[in-house]
């Protein structure tokens, strides 16, 4: 398994709170990525980065922002969260953008917002 | 632009029958494509992916897909279904480039096996 770990595993918060996700990998994969999970959606890209301090957004960006300062920490930021971030988050890298090139995933972390 | 379906959004089959779980894509660049299966409170793990070398691609557990560039396809089987194959199945395809390998997900087809 690719050494992906993300924390929390599980959180509760209440709407309007800040609340942030790490991910953490020991691959040393240039390339990392944040999904979410929703029944009926599949995965959808939140935001990637392909280096420090380099990152960009994916399709469902909106409330969400993203840091990496190290190569192995990937830090997922809801500002204010509202209860349509409910949802599990997945974490995944690769290393290489190439198109055929193997994304590989974390456990998740499942967060409500109440 | 890329995008994937997945016919059906739950799939029952009993022990021992064919699993047949179907995926269609559209892609403006010539295609890869994946299929990952996901088992309860668990990430995602690879099954396999097809990377234009063979249009039959194998894949771990006993899986398979064949890639069919005239119909769009790249539909998931296996001959014999186990209690262990009960878990929920994404087909991806790769983007176009432009967002640094990212992957457009179907939305997922759950797999019940009865005994």
């Amino acid at each position: 398994d690719a050494g992906i770990t993300q924390s929390p595993r599980h959180k509760v918060t209440e709407t309007g709170t800040p609340v942030t996700l790490r991910c953490h990998q020991t691959e040393n994969h240039r390339y990392m990525y944040w999904y979410r999970q929703d029944p009926g959606h599949g995965l959808r890209l939140i935001h990637y980065s392909y280096g420090v301090k380099d990152t960009d957004k994916g399709e469902v960006s909106d409330g969400y922002s993203v840091s990496r300062s190290k190569t192995e920490d990937f830090l997922l930021t809801l500002e204010s969260a509202t209860s349509s971030q409910t949802s599990v988050y997945f974490c995944a890298i690769t290393g290489t953008p190439n198109r055929q090139e193997t994304q590989y995933f974390g456990p998740g972390t499942r967060l409500l917002v109440l | 632009a890329q995008s994937v379906t997945q016919l059906g959004s739950h799939v029952s089959v009993s022990e021992g029958a064919l699993v047949l779980l179907r995926c269609n894509y559209s892609s403006s660049v010539p295609p890869y494509l994946f299929w990952y299966v996901q088992y309860p409170n668990q990430g995602l793990q690879l099954l396999l992916k097809y990377t234009s070398a063979a249009t039959l691609v194998k894949g771990i557990n006993g899986f398979e897909a064949e890639f069919k560039k005239s119909e769009t396809s790249f539909h998931l089987t296996k001959p014999s279904a186990h209690m262990s194959d009960a878990a929920e199945y994404f087909c991806a395809v790769s983007g176009d480039g432009g967002s640094q390998g990212n992957l457009i997900f179907g939305k997922g087809t759950k797999l019940s096996v009865k005994p």
